[in-house]
C-alpha cells in the first residue's frame, strides 16, 4: 500500500498525559499537512510542511502541540498535557508540489482524552 | 480569510432520485474539491475543479464550479445506497507558495432502498 498512513489509529489516554502521532506520506510526496477534525466538523488545518520546514501554523496549534519531519519524510505531532477538548481525529495528508494540490488523506488518528 | 458552506447539512434521499448538495464560498478560492468520507474512515478525493465553469463526472456524481457566483455543486444522478457518506467541499488559496485548504462542514447523505 502505498497511500498515506496513521499510526496508532485509536489513541485513548488521560488528561495531563502526552501523546505522540507519527505520519508516513506517499514517498514521493514533499508537502505534509496536518489536519483536526471534531464529530460532525470538516477539518481543520493545523500545520503545514514543505520538506522538513515548518512553513505554516494554525492559530488552533496552542504551545502544548508541536509537529517535526525531521528528514522530509514521516512526520510526528505531539500534543503535551492533553486536555479533554484534544479530542479529535487527527488527519495526515500529502501532496505533491505542481500536483493541483490535490492532498491525499491518511486514515486519521482517533484521540480520546479522558 | 474564506470561508466555506454547505448545505443541506443532512440529506435523506430516496435511491434513485437527484439531488444537489450547494458550495458557495465567500471570496476569491484557487481551486475547488470535493471529498468523500465514511464513518470513521478517512477522506477519498473525489473531484478538483480547477477554473470557471469546470464540470467533471465520476459515476453518478458531477461536480461544477460557477467562480463568479462563488458557487459549486455536486450533482447526484439516481442515487444508490452505496452513496451513503458526508461530502465535504474545500476552497484553497494560496498562501506564501503553497494552497490552503479550507473545509466546509460537509453534507451528510443518506441513500434510503
Amino acid at each position: 500500500d502505498t497511500g498515506v498512513s496513521q499510526n496508532p489509529r485509536h489513541k485513548i489516554t488521560k488528561r495531563g498525559q502526552n501523546v505522540t502521532f507519527r505520519c508516513d506520506p506517499i514517498s514521493e510526496h514533499n508537502r505534509l499537512y496536518w489536519y483536526r477534525q471534531t464529530l460532525g466538523q470538516g477539518p481543520e488545518f493545523l500545520t503545514y510542511f514543505q520538506n522538513e520546514a515548518q512553513l505554516e501554523k494554525s492559530r488552533l496549534l496552542s504551545d502544548r502541540f508541536s509537529a517535526e519531519r525531521p528528514k522530509g519524510s514521516f512526520s510526528t505531532l505531539e500534543i503535551q498535557r492533553t486536555e479533554q477538548g484534544d479530542s479529535a481525529m487527527y488527519l495526515c495528508a500529502s501532496s505533491l508540489v505542481g500536483g493541483g494540490n490535490e492532498q491525499f488523506f491518511g486514515p486519521g488518528t482517533r484521540l480520546t482524552v479522558l | 480569510e474564506l470561508k466555506v458552506e454547505q448545505n443541506p447539512l443532512f440529506l435523506s434521499m430516496q435511491e434513485g432520485k437527484n439531488y444537489t448538495i450547494y458550495c458557495n464560498y465567500s471570496t476569491t478560492s484557487d481551486r475547488l474539491y470535493w471529498y468523500r468520507q465514511d464513518p470513521g474512515k478517512s477522506l477519498e478525493s473525489l473531484f478538483v475543479l480547477l477554473s470557471n465553469g469546470a464540470v467533471k463526472q465520476e459515476g453518478r456524481l458531477m461536480a461544477s464550479l460557477d467562480t463568479k457566483a462563488r458557487l459549486s455543486t455536486l450533482h447526484i444522478t439516481a442515487a444508490v445506497h452505496d452513496l451513503s457518506a458526508t461530502y465535504f467541499c474545500a476552497g484553497s488559496m494560496n498562501s506564501g507558495g503553497y494552497q490552503k485548504v479550507t473545509f466546509g462542514t460537509g453534507t451528510k447523505l443518506q441513500v434510503i432502498p
